[in-house]
């Protein structure tokens, strides 16, 4: 199955710092990212979906300034969590648009963000 | 907006025990994932159905399109089974996740 990675997989920073999280696809060219969060007990939840050379959308409620995507190449995405605050801390994860003709989703192991 | 129900939130059983969790969802799909998030974090698609069964090793899914239900059986679990269960179904506004099964297995 295709690889996905991020990096890293764990960070803990001082609030208002800014954090930026790298989400690669190893093995296949993705067009679109989709980045979700997921806080302690709950479902992942869609936070923006970024294309490749274009803007991201972002979903309703998620500050687009706040939450900074580039998707400069097809096998990078970046998420930047600019001026983090306590209640940032959560799990983030990358999934790439569907995989060729599969359809199957893929998804990166995660980064742990705690902010202090 | 789809509604993903997942039942049961919380299982316990024993090593060898036929386990099933169910998901249930409000609006038609074009697919529905089955992944499985370990303690780490790390989430793994173990299947995509559209229709019908499939079968890969112990785990066995399958979905009911009429009547909007899907089920993950595992069989002759074991402790290494433990992970969250999430059912994931994809329709036009893109994919909308369960809340997870949270899977124990005793040896």
């Amino acid at each position: 199955g295709a690889v996905v990675s991020q990096h890293p997989s764990w960070v803990i920073c001082k609030s208002g710092t800014s954090v930026k999280i790298e989400c690669r696809s190893l093995d296949f060219q993705a067009t679109t990212m989709f980045w979700y969060r997921q806080f302690p007990k709950q479902s992942l939840m869609l936070m923006a979906t970024s294309n490749e050379g274009s803007k991201a959308t972002y979903e309703q409620g998620v500050e687009k300034d706040k939450f900074l995507i580039n998707h400069a190449s097809l096998t990078l995405s970046t998420l930047t969590v600019t001026s983090a605050h306590p209640e940032d801390s959560s799990f983030y994860i990358c999934s790439p648009g569907s995989a060729g003709h599969t359809g199957a989703q893929y998804f990166g192991p995660g980064t742990r963000l705690l902010v202090l | 907006k789809n509604e993903v129900e997942q039942s049961p939130q919380n299982l316990t059983a024993q090593e060898g025990e036929f386990i099933t969790i169910n998901c249930s969802y409000s609006v038609g799909i074009s697919a529905l994932h089955w992944l499985q998030q370990h303690p780490g974090g790390g989430i793994v698609s173990l299947f995509m159905l559209s229709s019908g069964k499939k079968k890969h090793g112990r785990l066995i899914a399958t979905i009911n399109i009429q009547e909007k239900h899907s089920s993950l059986h595992i069989t002759a679990s074991h402790p290494r089974d433990s992970a969250v269960y999430i059912c994931a179904v994809r329709g036009a506004d893109g994919l909308t996740f369960g809340k997870g099964t949270h899977l124990i297995i005793q040896p």
